[in-house]
């Protein structure tokens, strides 16, 4: 049972927008950033998304984030084959003094 | 190029120990957190420990807590993580990753691209 809460599975068709939600408490996500990281089939977790927002150097702008209050979303749009991964949220916790983990989202391009 | 490359990892049996290593290059190292995340095979993400620039203040899951400890020499510009008595469900791969600042709580930007810990008979 991870802390931050993800749905387990979500899909799209090509070119359309998925988003993908993060649902957390005041403890994490209500009172620290949220940050998004992308998992290719058989390849290294990578930063989507750092301080709630923000893209690193080489990430598409299809790519965006948000948040508020103790929730949070991913949002991919003009969606690619190549976005098929999985994906996982993450945040501090204050009371846990500790990171944590969604229990990812696995994203289907039918 | 900023990098992380992780060595060290491997077979050990139950109760044993194992010393994993994470080599930085393309930054000034002292400057940043570091963590630790490990996937269990076929598994999600699962924070380990994290250790904050500077003097080096550590966090540790409760799952690993008196057991694995994290430090960092930063003339080696390095991260270790110290692996004793260790158990079957630590079997996974481990990913360190840099921090965008000194403070625990700044969030990651970069993966390394991990290293296999197996803990069988």
């Amino acid at each position: 049972q991870s802390v931050l809460t993800q749905p387990p599975a979500a899909s799209g068709t090509p070119g359309q927008t998925v988003t993908i939600s993060c649902s957390g408490s005041s403890s994490n996500i209500g009172s620290n950033t949220l940050n998004w990281h992308q998992q290719l089939p058989g390849a290294a977790p990578k930063v989507l998304i750092y301080n709630n927002n923000q893209r690193p150097s080489g990430v598409p702008d299809r790519f965006s984030g948000s948040k508020s209050g103790s929730s949070a979303s991913l949002a991919i749009s003009g969606l690619q084959s190549e976005d098929e991964g999985d994906y996982y949220c993450a945040s501090w916790d204050d009371s846990l003094t500790g990171w944590v983990f969604g229990g990812g989202t696995r994203l289907t391009v039918v | 190029e900023v990098q992380l490359v992780e060595s060290g990892g491997g077979l050990v049996q139950p109760g044993g120990s194992l010393r994993l290593s994470c080599a930085a290059s393309g930054f000034t190292f002292k400057f940043y957190g570091m963590s630790w995340v490990r996937q269990a095979p076929g598994k999600g993400l699962e924070w380990v420990a994290v250790i904050s620039g500077g003097v080096g203040t550590e966090y540790y899951a409760d799952s690993v807590k008196g057991r694995l400890t994290i430090s960092r020499d930063n003339s080696q510009n390095t991260v270790f993580l110290e692996m004793n008595s260790l158990r079957v469900e630590d079997t996974a791969t481990y990913y360190c990753a840099k921090h965008v600042g000194n403070s625990v709580v700044s969030t990651p930007d970069l993966w390394g691209q991990g290293t296999l810990v197996t803990v069988s008979s």
